[in-house]
């Protein structure tokens, strides 16, 4: 069946540094990716997502990289900030016509001061 | 920034008691999603509505769970006899093309 998994459960970071949280999908097929951002007690939150058809795709301090040879993504963060500490999702947005998401476990984020 | 609403933000209940959670999506979308996510787990997809109808569900959704939307703003969960692995944080979702809008959930505890 269709899993999206995360490397690494926790990220420790000092404040200013560059992150990157990495997730791996297991749909070939797939061709739309998501990344959320979840702080405690709140809803995921959309960040940035990515077709298929691109390779990067920048943001405000954000970028995503999809290497869908070895199906794996990839979020960077340039200069975290403790505002950034968060549990971080990837999401395969394409299962169906339903946008229905598949879920990787989530990346927790902890940005030292 | 127009966002999904949900209501109420805590829910206590006794196991075999019906519950339903509410959700207000945003009101030019035309998909709603319920999802969930367990105490440290990865969220979980329960179903999706779409022309006012199920388009999807998945194993956790059994006959226990339905949806609805008695309105055109109002979009609900109802667990009709909750049972203790039903604690969870619930989220409801909305989009129009791409991307989902989540709200900032309801985190039920059945006693």
């Amino acid at each position: 069946g269709e899993s999206v998994g995360l490397h690494l459960p926790t990220l420790s970071v000092q404040e200013g540094d560059n992150s990157i949280i990495n997730c791996a999908y297991s749909n070939s097929a797939s061709d739309y990716f998501i990344w959320y951002k979840q702080e405690s007690g709140k809803g995921p939150q959309f960040i940035i997502d990515i077709r298929s058809n691109m390779d990067k795709r920048q943001g405000q301090r954000v970028t995503v990289l999809l290497n869908k040879t070895v199906k794996h993504l990839s979020l960077q963060i340039a200069a975290t900030q403790p505002g950034d500490s968060a549990v971080y999702f990837c999401a395969d947005a394409n299962a169906g016509n339903n946008r229905k998401l598949i879920w990787g476990l989530g990346t927790s984020l902890a940005v030292n001061p | 920034e127009p966002e999904v609403t949900q209501t109420p933000s805590h829910q206590v209940t006794q196991m075999g008691q019906e519950v339903i959670l509410r959700c207000v999506p945003i009101s030019n979308h035309l998909y709603f999603y319920w999802y969930r996510q367990i105490l440290g787990q990865k969220v979980e997809f329960l179903v999706s509505f779409y022309n006012n109808e199920i388009s999807e569900k998945s194993e956790i959704f059994d006959d226990q769970f339905s949806v609805e939307r008695p309105d055109g703003s109002n979009f609900t969960l109802k667990i009709r006899s909750t049972k203790l692995e039903d604690s969870a944080m619930y989220f409801c979702a909305s989009s129009e093309i791409g991307k989902l809008f989540f709200g900032s959930g309801t985190q039920l505890s059945v006693l």
